[in-house]
């Protein structure tokens, strides 16, 4: 079964220092996402992406943020310059559809430990 | 805007026994899907269930299903037969529109041997 893959699963970095967060989506779906999890606390929508360009994007997802398809497989998210806070766990999403009939499946997620 | 409520952080339920999480939600979108979704102790997101608004019938799949009370925008999920590897967190998660998904808080369930 298809599935939606991200890597790395565990990444510490140094405050201020820059993270690229790795993502293959689904084969053939068109539409991706990424959110974020602080540690205990609710699943909070980032950024969509379609068509190689953001469909739209939280308020979390300021400057230090930015998101590529850089070939026909992966999905990136990077942060310039990470900060205490950005410490979550990070999950890429893919649907093959958009609106409520394009199911998103997730990916294992990767756990991001700034110091 | 929409919102997710679940207003039960933590639920026990014995092995075997059936227990029902509580979901509560709020959208001006008549079009919309609702979703329960578990995460293990792995933290991965699994998909349990869904609900389309328009469709009157109450979802299942196998173990799980949902009380879907679509005029009082609640949608609880009910687990039957209780088993160990259903302990986990349980977010519920409303689609409406061309937003993105929107996650309550979650629910934490502890099943007891």
């Amino acid at each position: 079964e298809p599935e939606v893959t991200q890597t790395p699963s565990h990444q510490v970095t140094q405050m201020g220092q820059e993270v690229i967060l790795r993502c293959v989506p689904i084969s053939n779906h068109l539409y991706f996402y990424w959110y974020r999890q602080i540690l205990g606390q609710k699943v909070e929508f980032l950024v969509s992406f379609y068509n190689n360009e953001i469909s739209e994007k939280s308020e979390i997802f300021d400057d230090q943020f930015s998101v590529e398809r850089p070939d026909g497989s992966n999905f990136t998210l990077k942060i310039r310059s990470t900060k205490l806070e950005d410490s979550a766990m990070y999950f890429c999403a893919s649907s093959d559809g958009q609106g409520a009939r394009g199911e998103q499946f997730f990916g294992p997620g990767t756990r991001l430990t700034v110091l | 805007a929409q919102t997710v409520t679940q207003s039960q952080p933590e639920m026990s339920v014995q092995e075997a026994e059936t227990v029902t999480l509580s979901c509560t939600y709020d959208t001006s979108e008549s079009d919309y899907y609702l979703f329960w979704y578990k995460q293990p102790p792995s933290r991965q997101m699994i998909l349990v269930i869904r609900q389309e608004a328009y469709k009157q019938q109450n979802a299942t799949e196998n173990r799980f299903s949902v009380n879907f009370q679509k005029a009082a925008k609640s949608f609880s999920l009910k687990i039957s037969d209780s088993q160990l590897g259903d302990a986990a967190m349980y977010f519920c998660a409303l689609y409406s529109g061309n937003t993105p998904l929107v996650f309550g808080k979650g629910t934490r369930l502890s099943v007891i041997a």
